[in-house]
């Protein structure tokens, strides 16, 4: 049963602490979407990647947040420092290009930050 | 920018009830529109994807839509059930395949 998984599953943490969220995609899937939800913005995207290589990131704060990709097994999420506006749910997505590009998300990190 | 928008925000139905739940897009130049249910505190499952040259997609008794043209897609419910309270989202794929999501129907079938 072929699925997108994340860790840690819930993350709490004091202000300036550095939170690293990780995402393992389904395997054979070369695109990876990481989207926050919150309860005033809904669903947003933050970054993705293809074949490992950053596509956009504009949706990411560039002075707190970064994304990588070390290996086609591993998508990671950074913010160093947190900040409580951070709190919300982080979903990794992972997608094989191609027709349908169907998107498969993992089950989220709930981050709070304190 | 896309911009997707879900109508209405809330809907609550006694069980065995058709119903649609509606989305509209501003950007008729879409990838392909794929609906999601969400139950609370979880993740996104993926119920119907169509790809732009579509214009419907069945699963058992979930049916969905699209007009590219008006911006439109409905997903359908047939002999709504308890079990299908949840959230339902709506999410446009643009060129790189990035999903621009809706804000969500939230759905009460009530027993």
């Amino acid at each position: 049963d072929a699925r997108v998984t994340q860790t840690p599953r819930h993350k709490v943490t004091e202000m300036g602490q550095e939170v690293t969220m990780r995402c393992q995609p389904i395997l054979g899937h070369n695109t990876v979407f990481w989207y926050r939800q919150t309860m005033m913005q809904g669903l947003e995207l933050l970054a993705y990647f293809r074949n490992r290589a950053p596509l956009d990131d504009s949706g990411m704060p560039k002075d707190r947040f970064s994304a990588e990709m070390p290996d086609a097994t591993l998508a990671t999420l950074k913010i160093q420092p947190s900040e409580p506006r951070d709190s919300a749910v982080y979903f990794c997505a992972s997608g094989l290009s191609g027709d349908s590009y169907e998107q498969y998300f993992g089950p989220g990190t709930r981050l709070t930050v304190t | 920018k896309q911009e997707v928008t879900q109508i209405p925000a809330a809907l609550s139905v006694p069980e065995g009830e058709n119903l649609v739940l509606n989305c509209s897009f501003t950007d008729s130049a879409i990838y392909n529109l794929q609906w999601f249910r969400q139950d609370p505190g979880k993740g996104l499952t993926s119920l119907l994807l169509i790809q732009s040259s579509q214009r419907e997609q069945t699963s058992g008794r979930l049916n969905a839509s699209l007009d590219k043209s008006s911006g439109r897609s409905t997903l359908y419910i047939a002999a709504s059930q308890p079990g299908d309270s949840a959230t339902y989202l709506c999410a446009s794929s643009g060129s790189a395949r990035q999903l621009t999501f809706g804000s969500g129907t939230q759905l009460t079938v009530l027993p």
